[in-house]
């Protein structure tokens, strides 16, 4: 079956830019993940859905970061105001239920490299 | 707060040594899942193993066999006789049922022919 999609896989921005960055999870899979991997640097936690729950966006690292998941299906990240600290690829995951509360791996997609000039 | 330490940043071996991964975590949490997950030069990350909490019961699969250790906290990772497809990026992974899953810094393993 289908895996994880991410689009688009590049992206390349000036600074000050809005982008939005969209990930398809596999279907059925209630648990959606969003983490940021800078060069040579592990994975960021940035967000996570839940089914009908409140999203945990403690990861967020500013007001200027934002998602959404419609219809608890696609989720969209995005980053407003974008700044040049902001460059690296964003990996969507997701998963049958919550990796720690049933422990369900987690499912990458290819990721978006960003880029802001 | 929980966090993973993956204390080695890079490793190089020469094909058919054993190599081992460290992986030592921090969590308040009783109940835990731990996790090895891959990424090739391709990209994708991609799941190796979990261990719940309760399960300190070590595992063996093919050439890859997996420590766990609740009285050090930790959950290495062997490679018995390396191959150079074995060459990646590897992760350790904590989630708890707050939900967040945290990453270790990862480990790059070179193995060389």
């Amino acid at each position: 079956g289908a895996g994880v999609s991410q689009s688009p896989s590049n992206k390349v921005t000036e600074k000050g830019k809005d982008v939005e960055l969209r990930c398809d999870p596999i279907s059925g899979h209630t648990a959606l993940y969003w983490y940021r991997q800078s060069l040579g640097q592990g994975l960021e936690f940035l967000i996570y859905f839940q089914g009908n729950s409140a999203p945990d966006k403690s990861g967020l690292p500013s007001d200027r970061f934002s998602a959404e998941r419609t219809g608890g299906s696609v989720s969209t990240l995005t980053i407003q105001r974008t700044q040049q600290e902001d460059s690296a690829v964003y990996l969507c995951a997701s998963s049958l239920g919550l990796a720690g509360a049933s422990g369900n791996e987690q499912f990458f997609g290819p990721g978006t490299r960003l880029t802001v000039l | 707060a929980q966090k993973v330490t993956q204390a080695q940043t890079e490793i190089s071996v020469v094909e058919k040594e054993d190599v081992t991964l460290d992986c030592v975590y921090e969590t308040r949490d009783t109940t835990y899942y731990l996790f090895w997950y891959k990424q090739p030069p391709s990209g994708e990350l991609v799941f190796l193993i979990r261990r719940n909490s309760f399960d300190e019961q070590n595992e063996i699969s093919g050439r890859y066999s997996w420590n766990f250790q609740k009285s050090t906290s930790s959950f290495n990772f062997t490679i018995t006789a390396s191959q150079v497809v074995d060459s990646a990026v590897y992760f350790c992974a904590l989630s708890t049922n707050a939900g967040k899953s945290t990453f270790g810094d990862g480990t790059t393993l070179t193995v060389k022919p």
